[in-house]
């Protein structure tokens, strides 16, 4: 069975421009999440999506959105970056509730 | 909101000797997940506990979820050069499929 696959795997952008980044879940699982990891804050909760809908928010700003499809792949989005978004973005599906994550190999994002 | 405190921060050890990895809370826990990342890697499922006082084993590593499910721990015996790597705990609030908090984790560094 294939792995979460997350593109790219890495990513240069300006500030003030915006990005959107891709995850394909392991096939059967329709939950998806997206996680941030920095030196700095560790692992830190963005969103998480079940059947296309944004079942719980984590605390960034409005310019973190997301969405996720029909066929369970999702996409975040980053409008107006700023310096401070450059992170690793973690994204990981699951199966049901309160199943194991199984997370993909992340967008390595840098923002100059 | 609720989060965990996880101890130490860094650990460095001689190939061949046992590490421990604390991860402590103010409130009760419904369950704690462990999860291994490898430098340069991925956050990688190892371990969910829920029963109060539950101790799992896998191989050289011993989990225990703590009486009161206010603490756990993760025992490494004799560590090798593999086990280098951050080990985070982590715990899901309430029914949810992918929103875990995670703690700080530990940095593991063994030397040969």
């Amino acid at each position: 069975k294939a792995g979460v696959t997350q593109t790219p795997r890495y990513l240069i952008k300006t500030r003030g421009q915006q990005v959107t980044l891709s995850c394909s879940p392991i096939s059967g699982h329709r939950s998806v999440s997206w996680y941030q990891q920095t030196p700095g804050q560790g692992l830190q909760f963005l969103f998480e999506y079940f059947s296309e809908t944004q079942r719980n928010k984590g605390n960034f700003p409005g310019r973190f959105s997301g969405r996720q499809f029909s066929n369970s792949r999702s996409e975040m989005n980053v409008s107006t970056l700023e310096l401070g978004d450059s992170a690793l973005y973690l994204c990981a599906s699951s199966h049901g509730t309160n199943s194991p994550l199984h997370f993909g190999n992340g967008t390595r994002l840098t923002v100059t | 909101g609720q989060q965990v405190m996880q101890i130490p921060q860094y650990q460095h050890v001689q190939e061949g000797e046992d590490f421990t990895t604390y991860c402590n809370s103010s409130t009760t826990l419904s369950n704690i997940q462990w999860y291994k990342q490898r430098p340069g890697g991925h956050p990688v499922f190892l371990i969910q506990l829920v029963k109060s006082g539950e101790v799992k084993k896998q191989k050289r590593l011993t989990f225990q979820f703590g009486e009161a499910k206010k603490n756990s721990s993760l025992h490494i015996t004799a560590t090798q050069t593999t086990d280098v790597g951050t080990y985070f705990c982590a715990y899901a609030g309430g029914t949810s499929y992918g929103k875990l908090t995670f703690g700080q984790g530990t940095i593991l560094t063994v030397h040969p």
